[in-house]
């Protein structure tokens, strides 16, 4: 149990076009979903947090307006890079939790792989 | 706020040598633990995880762990190492009541034959 998707795996792109990337909860209902980004050998940085229904929070130094976040569902978080640069690229995992605190643990994604030429 | 240190960043040993990878933290409150393993390529994979009780956690893959609140650590064991255990481990913490995970840097564990 306990499966998170994301979709597409791989994606390269033109510079100046926008990615949207899926993340989904296949077995369990997600109230809070995770952005996170990895730089190569570097350790995860979370971008945001959103919770189903709501505006997501962003992190100090997170661009929503470049970072589009969509929880509209329990089920699915979608991150949209808009305008994509090749600073922009790196390895963009989600994760998802059943709850919204507490002792739930976070269930993590493959990951998609973005590049930007 | 919390932070999590991985005093090692890459851990060399060989196949069927005990291993230990080494994780601090720091909070103002109290803390849930967590260990992480990342393949090549691949998201993160929960190992273990200490929420309450008993210090010594049992994780998958032959993995424990043990949280010393004295010396808030949370230092990951495995007696014998395989082939297959090459990978990435995070340390990571979350404050009890807190959504946000915060993660170490990462230890590169590598086994060879």
């Amino acid at each position: 149990g306990a499966v998170v998707s994301q979709h597409p795996s791989r994606v390269i792109c033109k510079s100046g076009t926008s990615v949207k990337i899926e993340c989904r909860s296949l077995d369990f209902q997600a109230t809070t979903m995770f952005w996170y980004r990895q730089f190569p050998k570097q350790s995860l940085m979370l971008m945001a947090t959103s919770n189903e229904g709501s505006k997501a929070t962003y992190e100090q130094g997170v661009e929503k307006d470049k970072f589009l976040i969509n929880h509209a569902s329990l089920t699915l978080s979608t991150l949209t890079v808009t305008s994509a640069h090749p600073e922009d690229s790196s390895f963009y995992i989600c994760s998802a939790a059943p709850g919204t605190g507490g002792r739930e643990t976070q269930y993590f994604g493959p990951g998609t792989r973005l590049l930007v030429l | 706020a919390q932070s999590v240190t991985q005093l090692d960043s890459q851990v060399p040993v060989f196949e069927e040598a005990p291993v230990e990878l080494r994780c601090n933290y720091s909070s103002s409150v109290s803390v849930y633990l967590f260990w992480y393993v990342q393949y090549p390529n691949q998201g993160l994979q929960l190992l273990l995880k200490y929420l309450s009780g008993s210090t010594l956690v049992k994780g998958i893959n032959g993995f424990e762990a043990e949280f010393n609140k004295s010396q808030t650590s949370f230092h990951l064991r495995k007696p014998s190492v395989h082939i297959s255990d090459t990978a990435e481990y995070f340390c990571a913490v979350r404050g009890r009541g807190a959504q946000k995970l915060v993660f170490g840097q990462g230890t590169r564990l590598t086994i060879n034959p």
